[in-house]
């Protein structure tokens, strides 16, 4: 299996921070690399599919990068509405997707 | 525009088979561009991704549950099933479905407002 490791784990920032969050694949999986936030009490919202392409919709401070094993979500200038729960997800085993553990985005 | 609906039991007992159901609405679960996943998280924790499956009935699961998951779609309902037998205290979770994207890389693009299911006797 591919296995997804996030960093950090708990990340604390202010409004108006850049923040950067990163995903590590335990091996290559080219661009098949997507992130979704999640809000209490609520279901996943997609972000960034394909390693760096914004969902429909997903404000512009958002953007992700990386290919083959490393990749980044950035959040350009934090707004209060940004603070949640961030998933990156391998879509490229045939066979199983998988996701990293999370990283949770509070306030400072 | 397309959403998804979870049902079904929020109460198994230990052993028995959790039955959910995922109705598509606003759009055909037929079309040949996505396909149909289970996804779960226990109160607390992370995503787990549980399986999926094409309208051809080609089915993917979670080698970690793939003895004990059943995923099945019916087309003229519009709806795709998830079963899990001889559950246990560790599968309660909320459980969500969600559509993935052929064409964007396999990402789950729309997701249902999920289900708490708790396994107690």
């Amino acid at each position: 299996d591919i296995q997804m490791t996030q960093s950090p784990s708990s990340l604390s920032a202010s409004v108006g921070d850049r923040v950067t969050i990163t995903c590590r694949a335990s091996q290559s999986i080219s661009s098949y690399l997507n992130w979704y936030q999640q809000k209490p009490g609520k279901a996943p919202k997609l972000l960034i599919y394909a390693a760096s392409s914004l969902q429909s919709g997903v404000p512009s401070r958002f953007s992700g990068s990386g290919s083959g094993t490393d990749f980044t979500l950035t959040i350009s200038s934090l707004q209060p509405e940004d603070f949640a729960t961030y998933y990156c997800q391998q879509s490229y085993s045939t066979f199983m997707y998988t996701f990293g553990q999370g990283t949770k985005l509070e306030i400072k | 525009q397309v959403q998804l609906q979870e049902s079904g039991p929020g109460l198994v007992k230990p052993s028995q088979t959790l039955s959910l159901t995922c109705t598509v609405s606003g759009g055909s679960i037929s079309s040949g561009s996505y396909y149909w996943s289970w996804i779960r998280q226990p109160a607390g924790k992370g995503l787990e991704w549980i399986g999926r499956i094409y309208t051809s009935g080609s089915t993917n699961y979670n080698p970690s549950l793939k003895s004990r998951v059943t995923i099945s779609v019916d087309t003229s309902k519009n709806q795709f099933s998830l079963k899990l037998s001889s559950v246990t205290a560790a599968d309660t979770a909320v459980y969500y479905c969600a559509r993935g994207s052929r064409r964007d890389y396999g990402a789950l693009d729309i997701w249902g407002q999920g289900t708490m299911v708790t396994v107690s006797s």
